[in-house]
């Protein structure tokens, strides 16, 4: 099983240039989410999809845009990058949007801005 | 604001000893709790998780963790330590309540482990 899957594992990328990070699951999850993990920050959610056709601000927007394609992808688009992004991605699913689910993660996208 | 506290950054056991880690929540009502690993360059795989009933709860790769609701903790135990358990160990509250920028769970910044032989 593929579970969640996200794409690319690194990239290097200069001030002001854009990207897509996607991630797409195959487990059938209504929920979607995309963190950011910097050093002694843990885990900060970004944008959230809690089923098909909805996505919410978490905590910390700012500089990124997301689109629920369909119920299996879930991009996230950085369209000016700035160093304060340089940071570790991860996408996860979960089966639907309640506290008391477990949350499938993919491996992560390791993202440097110069 | 719910949230939670993972009070030690960084610890080191030796191969073999005991291990907990410490977790501690506030929320106003009794919570979800988990717990998640992971392990150098991976995602997050959840060990183990408590939504009721009995308090003490065991998890993959023989963890065990205690809801104590009086202190409001969460603590993660293992017996015995293999050099495989080095990673990172996340506590995390899930909200019974839809919305909110903070998501349907909030994880505390995370405890890493190192294994001495």
């Amino acid at each position: 099983n593929a579970g969640v899957t996200q794409t690319p594992k690194f990239q290097v990328l200069k001030t002001g240039q854009s990207m897509t990070l996607q991630c797409a699951q195959d487990m059938n999850h209504n929920s979607m989410y995309w963190y950011r993990q910097d050093p002694g920050m843990g885990l900060r959610l970004i944008y959230y999809s809690a089923s098909e056709g909805t996505t919410d601000k978490g905590e910390v927007p700012n500089g990124y845009n997301v689109s629920r394609l369909n119920k299996r992808e879930f991009s996230l688009r950085l369209e000016s990058a700035a160093p304060s992004q340089t940071s570790v991605y991860f996408c996860a699913s979960s089966a639907q949007y309640m506290g008391n689910t477990e949350a499938f993660f993919g491996q992560g996208t390791r993202l440097t801005v110069v | 604001a719910q949230s939670v506290t993972q009070p030690d950054i960084h610890i080191t056991v030796s191969e073999g000893a005991s291990l907990e880690l410490r977790c501690n929540y506030s929320y106003g009502a009794t919570p979800y709790l988990f717990w998640y690993v992971q392990s150098p360059g991976q995602g997050l795989q959840l060990l183990l998780k408590y939504f009721s009933g009995d308090t003490l709860v065991q998890g993959i790769k023989g963890f065990e963790a205690e809801f104590k609701r009086s202190q409001s903790s969460f603590n993660l135990r293992k017996p015995s330590v293999h050099w495989s358990d080095a990673a990172e160990y996340f506590c995390a509250v899930g909200r019974k309540n839809y919305g909110g920028s903070q998501g349907n769970l909030i994880f505390g910044k995370g405890t890493k482990l190192s294994v001495k032989p």
